[in-house]
């Protein structure tokens, strides 16, 4: 079975500087989909960023990037130039390309604070 | 577009009623996902419909249970509530495109006194 681990529950950063939020899988599969998704106190999941396993290229979104390491199957967020509008939980997430359904499993989540 | 509409936003139930939750997916997408969340359990998968068929279900008792209808709105039901049942319930649809990407509703928070 698969399984997604976030071991930070909590990480703080300065406005305007960068941070990095971890996250690794296990899987025996060899293509996949990972996500992250970010849910402020609104409670509403809004995707960050998404992954293709088959693509070696890391994707980036705007301030947001991650560093996918297939091999080590590790999948880290990089926020650049924080924003106070960033402070939410941050959860990552995985999804088989041959599942035939669209079930993500999340990891436990990293909750994001952002100082003035 | 509008986005993913879940109704209602709170419920307060006691132990042993039942419930019913709705979720609009947005226009066109055919696939609606189920997850409870709790501070305990994290997010787990409840369950998937597409065009009108469970397509997958998660490690939940058959007291939850799901619905989609032909213009692919979703009900799950909850029947005998337990304490444990509360929790923050999101949907999200997917139009099922390469992108694979799954919209979130802002959830509906069920609290079972």
């Amino acid at each position: 079975a698969q399984t997604v681990t976030q071991s930070q529950p909590e990480m703080s950063v300065q406005e305007a500087e960068t941070v990095t939020l971890s996250c690794t899988y296990d899987t025996s599969e060899s293509d996949y989909y990972l996500f992250w998704y970010k849910q402020p106190p609104s409670r509403q999941m809004i995707l960050v960023i998404r992954q293709e396993a088959y693509k070696q290229q890391n994707a980036t979104e705007n301030r947001f990037s991650v560093n996918f390491q297939k091999a080590a199957k590790s999948f880290s967020l990089k926020i650049s130039d924080s924003q106070l509008g960033d402070a939410a939980m941050y959860f990552c997430a995985y999804r088989g390309r041959m599942d035939s359904s669209y079930k993500l499993i999340f990891g436990s989540g990293t909750r994001l604070l952002v100082r003035p | 577009k509008a986005g993913v509409t879940q109704t209602p936003r709170y419920l307060i139930k006691t132990r042993g009623q039942q419930v019913t939750l709705s979720c609009s997916p947005i226009s066109g997408h055919r696939s609606v996902s189920w997850y409870q969340q709790t501070p305990g359990q994290g997010l787990q998968f409840l369950f998937e419909y597409f065009s009108e068929t469970q397509r997958n279900k998660g490690n939940f008792p058959g007291r939850f249970s799901g619905r989609q209808f032909s213009n692919s709105r979703s009900e799950m039901n909850v029947s005998t509530l337990e304490l444990g049942d509360s929790a923050l319930y999101l949907c999200a649809s997917s139009s099922g495109d390469s992108k694979n990407i799954q919209y979130f509703g802002a959830g509906t928070r069920l609290s079972v006194l």
